[in-house]
């Protein structure tokens, strides 16, 4: 077990809506990035958050947002739902510069 | 193009074969190179890291670096079944978290060790 875990497992939602999910980093970890993993494809970077300030973006839009709390745990917020969102979502954390580790993600399916 | 390339397979071998995973690459700013293993419905969980070019052992698991052809292999000796999963290879142009440490992974490699 990597420490982290991330809720829910799985999730619908329907095109159009708005979805939040959640990471709860292992204790003391400083850094959290978000991934998505479309199906058959690696992770694909969507942004990084270093003591509660985003620290760096990969090319997604503006409707995907995130936070970090002082708890270390984070979101990740994604508005207007499109088909293509369809992924596993994974949070990896990690403290300073050390190895990252990553959850179990999230399957979100939109219909 | 894709910054990272990697041959999805799928890879069938008999336990106890040697396993060849491979990756090439792009981006010349890419210095630390990494093998991650996904089981299904799991997370990514690293195998191994490397900084710079030539081979890094973990006992069955190889790992080669050759920047100068911006190419990367991993090497598993004597398989198991337990070892059929998903390989992913990763690089980033800084370590860890902080400094941007932004992950790009190849799309991955399925490998299934039959008994």
């Amino acid at each position: 077990e990597t420490g982290v875990t991330q809720s829910p497992t799985h999730l619908i939602k329907t095109r159009g809506q708005q979805v939040t999910l959640r990471c709860s980093s292992q204790s003391g970890h400083n850094t959290v990035s978000w991934y998505q993993q479309a199906l058959g494809q690696g992770p694909q970077f969507i942004f990084q958050y270093y003591r509660e300030e985003e620290n760096g973006r990969g090319n997604f839009p503006p409707r995907f947002s995130g936070l970090q709390f002082p708890n270390y745990s984070s979101e990740l917020n994604v508005n207007a739902l499109e088909l293509d969102d369809s992924a596993l979502y994974l949070c990896a954390s990690s403290l300073g510069d050390l190895e990252a580790f990553f959850g179990q993600g999230t399957r979100l399916t939109v219909v | 193009q894709k910054e990272v390339e990697q041959d999805p397979g799928p890879l069938s071998v008999p336990e106890g074969a040697i396993v060849s995973l491979n990756c090439t690459y792009s981006n010349s700013a890419f210095q630390y190179f990494m093998w991650y293993r996904q089981y299904s419905r799991k997370g990514p969980e690293l195998l191994m890291y490397t900084y710079s070019s030539g081979n890094k052992e973990d006992g069955r698991f190889t790992a080669q670096v050759d920047k100068s052809s911006k190419y990367i292999s991993l090497f598993i000796r004597d398989s198991q079944p337990s070892d059929s999963a998903t390989y992913l290879c990763a690089m980033s142009a800084s370590w860890g978290g902080t400094s941007y440490g932004k992950l790009t992974f190849g799309q991955g490699t399925i490998l299934t060790v039959h008994p």
